[in-house]
């Protein structure tokens, strides 16, 4: 069964400093990988997703995520945050075969001043 | 043009009460999703429709619940005798195809038993 691992519940970085979120997986095959953000109010946007091609993926907001195969990961990172991306933000992973995704627990941003 | 929408926003009831929860796609949309997101985590998915049929509802946790889509656009999802457990924001998405197709998500319905 597919299942997708966020580490860390939540993290607080200064605005201007750079982020990484981190995200393991579980899948049979290569996956179809997705981050989404949740802000307090709001549904979950895609910011990007990865199904081919090249393993370095560029999303909306500045944000980009690599997949590792060999690790099992997909990172999320933004080289500046700015105080708006404070939210929570999901990672998951996508069946090949289906249309259903299954999420992270999510991790929650905090950006300081 | 318009996203996805859900009514009600919010609906609360009494411990073994039915309730109906509706999702409208974006136009043209061929496949649904129901997904249930609980305080503090992520969504669990429940049920998908690829058109009219529903092609995978390995999520739905008991026969209580139930999902329709009759005319492939509009969805509901059907809770009988409601549990407090079943508290949670419920989450629809739709997306013009399976797989790698991006899901687009509506605003939820937060469903309060009491």
């Amino acid at each position: 069964a597919q299942s997708v691992t966020q580490p860390d519940i939540h993290i607080t970085v200064s605005e201007g400093a750079s982020l990484e979120l981190r995200c393991n997986y579980s899948y049979g095959a290569t996956p179809y990988l997705f981050w989404y953000v949740q802000s307090p109010g709001q549904g979950l946007q895609l910011l990007l997703k990865y199904f081919s091609g090249d393993t370095l993926v560029q999303g909306i907001k500045g944000f980009e995520a690599e997949f590792k195969r060999s690790q099992s990961s997909f990172n999320l990172r933004k080289p500046s945050v700015h105080w708006s991306d404070a939210a929570e933000y999901f990672c998951a992973v996508g069946d090949t075969n289906a249309g259903k995704s299954t999420f992270g627990d999510g991790t929650t941003l905090t950006v300081k001043p | 043009g318009a996203g996805v929408s859900q009514t009600p926003s919010n609906k609360v009831t009494e411990k073994g009460k039915y309730v109906e929860l509706r999702c409208d796609p974006i136009s043209g949309h061929t496949a649904l999703y129901w997904y249930r997101q609980s305080l503090g985590q992520g969504p669990e998915f429940l049920i998908y429709f690829q058109g009219t049929g529903a092609a995978d509802d390995s999520g739905l946790p008991n026969d209580r619940f139930f999902a329709v889509r009759p005319e492939g656009s509009v969805s509901t999802l059907k809770i009988q005798r409601t549990e407090r457990g079943d508290s949670a924001v419920y989450l629809c998405a739709s997306s013009s195809g399976a797989g790698h197709e991006t899901q687009y998500f509506g605003p939820g319905t937060r469903l309060l038993v009491l």
